[in-house]
């Protein structure tokens, strides 16, 4: 059980060039979620997604978009890299959403956009 | 949601019990308490959660005030391997799809 993986670990991109970032859970949760943290900050939602086929967004949706093909799958893209991106990007997943559940975090990918 | 106020920072000698505050005024009566850490270089992890009675598990126990507007979070043996940023986060009833707030948490610093 490998709970929620998150690949590559570590990127650098130029401005301008794209990237997916691929989420990945083995728990059958129903819920996944990108978050994104910059140094000293809290985790901020980008997107999120309550089941397959369907995603919405969160607090800083603009410059990504997500898809989520299959239940265990969740990708994150940039279409252009931008500076401001630069972050590390946590993904999450959940059984369900009620109050008292918990998220299960990834390890992270740390993004560098030069 | 509601907002909880944490301090920045926190420091603890090992091996010794670390009370972490966490004051949410403005709670209301049926937000969850969460608690999570993130330790150096990885993602958060869940702590312990509750609603109004005091809870106890294997990493943490948490306290809740009678009027719930603060909590604390206890490490009963703080080991280096307790250093991390702690968050506290109000659920709402219906948990919300929309992920968790995280605010800036408490950097606890363990001394050996």
């Amino acid at each position: 059980n490998a709970g929620v993986t998150q690949t590559p670990k570590f990127r650098v991109l130029k401005t301008g060039q794209s990237m997916t970032l691929l989420c990945a859970q083995d728990m059958n949760h129903e819920y996944m979620y990108w978050y994104r943290q910059d140094p000293g900050m809290g985790l901020r939602l980008i997107h999120y997604s309550v089941g397959e086929g369907t995603t919405a967004k969160g607090e800083v949706p603009d410059g990504y978009n997500v898809s989520r093909l299959k239940k265990q799958n969740f990708l994150l893209g940039l279409e252009s890299a931008a500076p401001s991106q630069t972050s590390v990007y946590f993904c999450a997943s959940s059984y369900a959403v009620r109050a008292s559940d918990t998220q299960y975090f990834g390890p992270g990918t740390r993004l560098t956009v030069l | 949601d509601a907002k909880t106020t944490q301090p920045n920072s926190m420091e603890s000698n090992e091996e010794e019990p670390v009370h972490l505050p966490c004051n949410h005024s403005t709670i209301s009566g049926t937000d969850y308490i969460h608690w999570y850490r993130q330790l150096p270089s990885q993602g958060p992890e869940y702590v312990i959660h509750g609603l109004t009675s005091n809870v106890n598990n294997r990493m943490a126990s948490l306290a809740i005030a009678e009027d719930r507007k603060s909590s604390t979070l206890i490490l009963h043996r703080a080991t280096l391997r307790d250093a991390a940023v702690y968050y506290c986060i109000l659920r709402l009833p219906g948990g919300g799809a929309d992920g968790l707030t995280f605010g800036k948490g408490t950097h606890l610093i363990i001394q050996p």
